[in-house]
Protein backbone atom coordinates (compact mmCIF):
# COMPACT_ATOMS: atom_id res chain seq x y z
CA UNK A 1 0.00 0.00 0.00
CA UNK A 2 0.93 3.56 -0.67
CA UNK A 3 1.91 6.07 1.63
CA UNK A 4 3.52 9.31 2.67
CA UNK A 5 5.20 10.34 6.32
CA UNK A 6 5.84 13.74 6.90
CA UNK A 7 8.02 13.37 10.30
CA UNK A 8 7.54 17.51 11.23
CA UNK A 9 4.68 18.21 12.35
CA UNK A 10 5.08 22.32 12.82
CA UNK A 11 8.04 24.07 11.42
CA UNK A 12 9.06 27.62 13.02
CA UNK A 13 11.27 29.47 11.03
CA UNK A 14 12.29 33.24 10.94
CA UNK A 15 11.56 35.09 7.83
CA UNK A 16 13.85 35.41 4.94
CA UNK A 17 15.31 32.22 6.50
CA UNK A 18 15.88 29.08 4.38
CA UNK A 19 12.83 26.32 4.75
CA UNK A 20 12.99 22.75 3.83
CA UNK A 21 9.84 20.14 4.68
CA UNK A 22 10.51 16.65 4.90
CA UNK A 23 8.19 14.25 2.69
CA UNK A 24 9.28 10.14 2.43
CA UNK A 25 7.16 7.94 0.94
CA UNK A 26 6.28 3.90 0.00
CA UNK A 27 5.12 3.31 -3.37
CA UNK A 28 4.88 0.36 -5.47
CA UNK A 29 6.27 1.82 -8.49
CA UNK A 30 6.86 4.51 -9.87
CA UNK A 31 5.53 7.64 -8.29
CA UNK A 32 3.93 11.08 -9.18
CA UNK A 33 4.59 13.19 -6.54
CA UNK A 34 3.06 16.42 -5.38
CA UNK A 35 2.90 19.41 -2.90
CA UNK A 36 0.33 21.57 -1.91
CA UNK A 37 -0.29 24.22 0.18
CA UNK A 38 -3.17 24.84 2.43
CA UNK A 39 -4.03 28.73 3.57
CA UNK A 40 -7.06 29.24 6.37
CA UNK A 41 -9.86 28.93 4.28
CA UNK A 42 -8.13 27.97 1.18
CA UNK A 43 -8.96 24.74 -0.39
CA UNK A 44 -5.41 22.67 -1.50
CA UNK A 45 -3.47 24.95 -3.91
CA UNK A 46 -1.39 22.80 -6.16
CA UNK A 47 2.70 24.01 -5.49
CA UNK A 48 4.33 21.45 -7.51
CA UNK A 49 4.91 18.17 -9.02
CA UNK A 50 7.23 15.30 -10.19
CA UNK A 51 6.29 13.19 -12.85
CA UNK A 52 9.44 12.74 -14.29
CA UNK A 53 12.80 13.81 -15.93
CA UNK A 54 14.38 16.36 -14.25
CA UNK A 55 14.28 15.44 -10.74
CA UNK A 56 14.35 19.03 -9.33
CA UNK A 57 11.06 21.27 -9.92
CA UNK A 58 10.20 24.03 -10.05
CA UNK A 59 7.01 25.11 -8.70
CA UNK A 60 4.90 28.28 -7.71
CA UNK A 61 5.86 30.75 -5.01
CA UNK A 62 9.74 30.49 -5.41
CA UNK A 63 9.08 26.77 -4.15
CA UNK A 64 11.23 24.00 -5.06
CA UNK A 65 11.34 20.22 -4.60
CA UNK A 66 13.71 17.46 -5.48
CA UNK A 67 12.94 13.68 -6.32
CA UNK A 68 15.16 10.88 -4.47
CA UNK A 69 14.55 7.89 -5.28
CA UNK A 70 17.27 6.15 -3.56
CA UNK A 71 16.05 7.88 -0.35
CA UNK A 72 12.06 7.59 -1.32
CA UNK A 73 12.04 11.33 -0.71
CA UNK A 74 10.71 14.20 -2.16
CA UNK A 75 11.50 17.61 0.12
CA UNK A 76 10.35 20.65 -0.49
CA UNK A 77 12.48 23.96 0.15
CA UNK A 78 12.31 27.29 -0.58
CA UNK A 79 15.83 29.60 -0.06
CA UNK A 80 14.41 32.84 1.77
CA UNK A 81 11.02 32.51 3.30
CA UNK A 82 8.09 35.61 3.34
CA UNK A 83 5.66 36.23 5.79
CA UNK A 84 2.58 34.93 3.55
CA UNK A 85 4.12 31.09 3.16
CA UNK A 86 2.75 30.73 6.70
CA UNK A 87 0.40 27.72 5.95
CA UNK A 88 -0.17 23.83 6.19
CA UNK A 89 2.21 21.98 3.36
CA UNK A 90 0.62 18.62 2.16
CA UNK A 91 3.05 15.64 0.62
CA UNK A 92 1.14 13.71 -1.56
CA UNK A 93 1.52 10.43 -3.82
CA UNK A 94 -0.20 9.16 -6.69
CA UNK A 95 0.13 6.68 -9.59
CA UNK A 96 0.96 7.36 -13.22
CA UNK A 97 -1.85 6.14 -14.81
CA UNK A 98 -5.94 5.83 -14.44
CA UNK A 99 -6.77 5.34 -10.53
CA UNK A 100 -6.57 9.23 -9.39
CA UNK A 101 -6.47 7.96 -5.59
CA UNK A 102 -4.23 10.33 -4.14
CA UNK A 103 -2.63 9.33 -0.84
CA UNK A 104 -1.97 12.33 1.45
CA UNK A 105 0.86 13.04 4.08
CA UNK A 106 -0.73 14.38 7.65
CA UNK A 107 0.87 17.88 6.58
CA UNK A 108 3.24 20.02 8.34
CA UNK A 109 2.30 23.84 9.50
CA UNK A 110 4.61 26.16 9.18
CA UNK A 111 4.73 29.50 11.05
CA UNK A 112 7.09 32.31 9.91
CA UNK A 113 8.48 34.81 13.01
CA UNK A 114 9.49 38.60 12.45
CA UNK B 1 -16.60 27.79 -13.64
CA UNK B 2 -13.39 29.30 -12.80
CA UNK B 3 -12.32 27.07 -9.88
CA UNK B 4 -13.83 23.93 -7.92
CA UNK B 5 -17.02 24.62 -5.45
CA UNK B 6 -18.38 23.50 -2.56
CA UNK B 7 -21.29 24.05 -0.77
CA UNK B 8 -22.32 24.80 2.00
CA UNK B 9 -18.72 26.10 3.32
CA UNK B 10 -20.13 25.25 7.01
CA UNK B 11 -23.07 22.28 7.92
CA UNK B 12 -23.87 22.19 11.65
CA UNK B 13 -25.96 18.92 11.94
CA UNK B 14 -27.14 16.59 15.42
CA UNK B 15 -26.38 12.98 15.14
CA UNK B 16 -28.65 11.13 13.26
CA UNK B 17 -29.61 13.58 10.59
CA UNK B 18 -28.54 13.19 7.11
CA UNK B 19 -27.06 15.79 5.24
CA UNK B 20 -25.91 16.38 1.83
CA UNK B 21 -22.63 18.10 0.08
CA UNK B 22 -22.63 18.96 -3.17
CA UNK B 23 -19.41 20.22 -5.01
CA UNK B 24 -19.00 21.97 -8.60
CA UNK B 25 -16.27 21.05 -10.44
CA UNK B 26 -14.18 23.02 -12.96
CA UNK B 27 -16.13 22.71 -16.41
CA UNK B 28 -15.58 20.22 -18.75
CA UNK B 29 -13.69 18.08 -16.24
CA UNK B 30 -13.99 14.87 -16.54
CA UNK B 31 -12.91 13.69 -13.55
CA UNK B 32 -14.07 14.07 -10.00
CA UNK B 33 -12.95 13.41 -6.72
CA UNK B 34 -14.27 13.14 -2.85
CA UNK B 35 -11.71 13.35 0.05
CA UNK B 36 -12.26 13.38 3.80
CA UNK B 37 -10.09 15.48 6.19
CA UNK B 38 -10.05 14.85 9.77
CA UNK B 39 -8.58 17.36 12.36
CA UNK B 40 -4.33 17.47 11.70
CA UNK B 41 -4.84 14.62 9.22
CA UNK B 42 -4.17 14.62 5.29
CA UNK B 43 -7.12 14.53 3.28
CA UNK B 44 -8.20 10.74 2.88
CA UNK B 45 -9.44 9.50 -0.73
CA UNK B 46 -13.04 8.47 -0.61
CA UNK B 47 -14.11 8.30 -3.81
CA UNK B 48 -13.78 9.51 -7.99
CA UNK B 49 -15.88 9.90 -10.82
CA UNK B 50 -14.95 9.82 -14.54
CA UNK B 51 -17.95 11.32 -15.72
CA UNK B 52 -20.96 9.61 -14.23
CA UNK B 53 -19.11 6.54 -13.82
CA UNK B 54 -17.52 5.32 -10.44
CA UNK B 55 -14.79 3.08 -10.65
CA UNK B 56 -14.06 3.18 -6.96
CA UNK B 57 -15.94 3.54 -3.85
CA UNK B 58 -12.95 1.94 -1.96
CA UNK B 59 -12.66 5.46 0.62
CA UNK B 60 -15.96 5.47 1.86
CA UNK B 61 -15.88 4.48 5.69
CA UNK B 62 -19.44 2.76 5.83
CA UNK B 63 -22.97 2.37 3.71
CA UNK B 64 -23.99 5.58 5.12
CA UNK B 65 -21.92 7.38 2.67
CA UNK B 66 -23.05 7.82 -0.73
CA UNK B 67 -22.13 9.63 -4.34
CA UNK B 68 -23.52 10.85 -7.12
CA UNK B 69 -22.94 12.17 -10.14
CA UNK B 70 -25.65 11.24 -12.52
CA UNK B 71 -24.97 14.16 -15.15
CA UNK B 72 -21.54 13.55 -15.39
CA UNK B 73 -21.02 17.39 -13.80
CA UNK B 74 -22.19 18.47 -10.28
CA UNK B 75 -21.39 15.60 -7.30
CA UNK B 76 -23.18 15.20 -4.13
CA UNK B 77 -21.69 13.31 -1.48
CA UNK B 78 -24.72 12.47 1.32
CA UNK B 79 -24.12 10.72 4.79
CA UNK B 80 -27.27 9.11 6.35
CA UNK B 81 -27.75 8.84 9.66
CA UNK B 82 -24.74 11.10 10.84
CA UNK B 83 -22.25 10.16 13.46
CA UNK B 84 -19.76 12.43 15.50
CA UNK B 85 -16.80 10.85 14.56
CA UNK B 86 -18.23 11.59 10.97
CA UNK B 87 -17.08 15.99 11.83
CA UNK B 88 -14.25 16.92 9.08
CA UNK B 89 -13.47 18.86 5.91
CA UNK B 90 -14.70 17.13 3.24
CA UNK B 91 -13.05 18.08 -0.05
CA UNK B 92 -13.92 17.91 -3.92
CA UNK B 93 -11.48 18.03 -6.24
CA UNK B 94 -11.74 17.94 -10.55
CA UNK B 95 -8.88 17.19 -13.16
CA UNK B 96 -9.60 17.23 -16.69
CA UNK B 97 -9.08 13.45 -17.13
CA UNK B 98 -8.08 10.65 -15.57
CA UNK B 99 -4.20 10.06 -15.63
CA UNK B 100 -3.18 9.07 -19.12
CA UNK B 101 0.78 8.93 -18.13
CA UNK B 102 1.42 12.30 -19.94
CA UNK B 103 2.15 13.84 -16.27
CA UNK B 104 -0.30 16.95 -17.54
CA UNK B 105 -3.09 16.08 -14.90
CA UNK B 106 -3.49 17.90 -11.93
CA UNK B 107 -6.76 17.75 -8.98
CA UNK B 108 -7.69 21.29 -8.22
CA UNK B 109 -9.38 21.11 -5.04
CA UNK B 110 -12.69 23.42 -3.98
CA UNK B 111 -12.40 24.93 -0.65
CA UNK B 112 -14.27 22.55 1.34
CA UNK B 113 -17.22 21.75 3.60
CA UNK B 114 -16.46 21.84 7.50
CA UNK B 115 -19.33 19.18 9.25
CA UNK B 116 -19.41 19.42 12.38
CA UNK B 117 -22.08 16.44 14.26
CA UNK B 118 -22.99 17.33 17.81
Amino acid sequence: AQSVTQPDIHITVSEGASLELRCNYSYGATPYLFWYVQSPGQGLQLLLKYFSGDTLVQGIKGFEAEFKRSQSSFNLRKPSVHWSDAAEYFCAVGPIFGNEKLTFGTGTRLTIIP
Amino acid sequence: GAGVSQSPRYKVTKRGQDVTLRCDPISSHATLYWYQQALGQGPEFLTYFNYEAQPDKSGLPSDRFSAERPEGSISTLTIQRTEQRDSAMYRCASSPQLRTGSGQETQYFGPGTRLLVL
